[in-house]
Formats: C-alpha cells, sequence, structure tokens
C-alpha cells in the first residue's frame, strides 16, 4: 500500500515571501504526484502535477519539487499572496493491478500575513 | 463551465433515515468516484466507478451504496446512516489522471 505524510499542519507566511509545502511518501511504485489547494467550503482544485520520470515542474507561481530517493516532494509558491491561503495536500498516485490507486495527504493550513 | 455538481451541499438528518447525495459531471468523464473528507484523516475513498454499470468499492464502503445508470450521475445512497458517517463528502470526476472534484456536501446524522 501506500500511505502519505508528514505534512505540517500549518503553516503561516508573510505576505510576499516563498512558501514551501512539503509531503513524504512511502511507496517507491508511486510514479504520479498531485497537488491540490483547497479552500474554506470549496472542493479541491488542482494546482499542479509530476510523474516521476522528473524531478521539477514548474507553474504560474509554483513549483513542485520531486525526490525519489528520499520520497519526498514539495510545493514551493513564489511571492505568497492573501488569496494563497487555504490548505495544500498531495495527492499520490500508484498503478496498483491495472488501477491507478491514490492515496491523499492530510494537508498542511497556509495562513499568509498580510 | 466544465464542473462537477452536487446536492444537496449541507444536509441534518437522524440515524436511519435513508438518503441519497447525487453527483453529475458534464465533462463526459468515464471515472468519478466518492470521498469523505475528515479531520485529521486525508481523504478517503469510498466507492468508484469506472463507467457506466461498472462500480467498485473504495477504501470505506461499508454503509453506502452507488449506482452508474448514465455517465454523468453517480449518486451516494446511504440506506440508513449513523452518526459516523457524519462528514464533508467529495464527488470527483476524471478522464486521465487529473480528478475534478465537487464543491463537497457537508452531512450530519444526529
Amino acid at each position: 500500500g501506500e500511505s502519505v505524510g508528514l505534512h505540517l499542519p500549518t503553516l503561516s507566511v508573510q505576505e510576499g515571501d516563498n512558501s514551501i509545502i512539503n509531503c513524504a511518501y512511502s511507496n517507491s511504485a508511486s510514479d504520479y504526484f498531485i497537488w491540490y489547494k483547497q479552500e474554506s467550503g470549496k472542493g479541491p482544485q488542482f494546482i499542479i502535477d509530476i510523474r516521476s520520470n522528473m524531478d521539477k515542474r514548474q507553474g504560474q507561481r509554483v513549483t513542485v519539487l520531486l525526490n525519489k530517493t528520499v520520497k519526498h516532494l514539495s510545493l514551493q509558491i513564489a511571492a505568497t499572496q492573501p488569496g494563497d491561503s487555504a490548505v495544500y495536500f498531495c495527492a499520490v498516485t500508484m498503478n496498483s493491478g491495472g488501477y491507478q490507486k491514490v492515496t491523499f495527504g492530510t494537508g498542511t493550513k497556509l495562513q499568509v500575513i498580510p | 463551465e466544465a464542473q462537477v455538481t452536487q446536492n444537496p451541499r449541507y444536509l441534518i438528518t437522524v440515524t436511519g433515515k435513508k438518503l441519497t447525495v447525487t453527483c453529475s459531471q458534464n465533462m463526459n468523464h468515464e471515472y468519478m468516484s466518492w470521498y469523505r473528507q475528515d479531520p485529521g484523516l486525508g481523504l478517503r475513498q469510498i466507492y468508484y466507478s469506472m463507467n457506466v454499470e461498472v462500480t467498485d468499492k473504495g477504501d470505506v464502503p461499508e454503509g453506502y451504496k452507488v449506482s452508474r445508470k448514465e455517465k454523468r450521475n453517480f449518486p451516494l445512497i446511504l440506506e440508513s446512516p449513523s452518526p459516523n458517517q457524519t462528514s464533508l463528502y467529495f464527488c470527483a470526476s476524471r478522464k486521465t489522471d487529473t480528478q475534478y472534484f465537487g464543491p463537497g456536501t457537508r452531512l450530519t446524522v444526529l
């Protein structure tokens, strides 16, 4: 199976600073990783993804880093804004018997201090 | 607009009273699933469906039923709700790898 953890429950960041949110997984067979943003009262929203054949992927103000050696991935948000305040969690996918098994982390609540 | 919708968004009910939470997607996705989200736990999959008339249990299926009679709809049925089913429920759909989630249904079972 797979377990996903090592989220900090809460991260407080000054507006304009960079944020780094971390996630660890246990199964080296996991091959697809997604970061989601969940605002209060809303469903999770896709931010960025990365496959196991890459170690870095960049989007608009966001970067995901994947370290397969230590089974760790991180989400970096540049120039954090108040609108970035939300819970962020990773989803780790592994093929299991022809079916994609997805395991979700518990999430880190990002609080942006104006 | 591509979206997943759920109804109702909020529901308070009593133990044993059957209820259905509807889910609909307009993206023609084959794969749909239901999750519950509880404090301190990640999203846990209840049931999923690979296509019409094809459903299977996820990690926490006990006390739930689903049906998939048409591609766009995937209702979640609680035949006899109990207080431990008080939770925040999300429906999701996907075509390839990325799941799109509905806005959630907050269910309280008294």
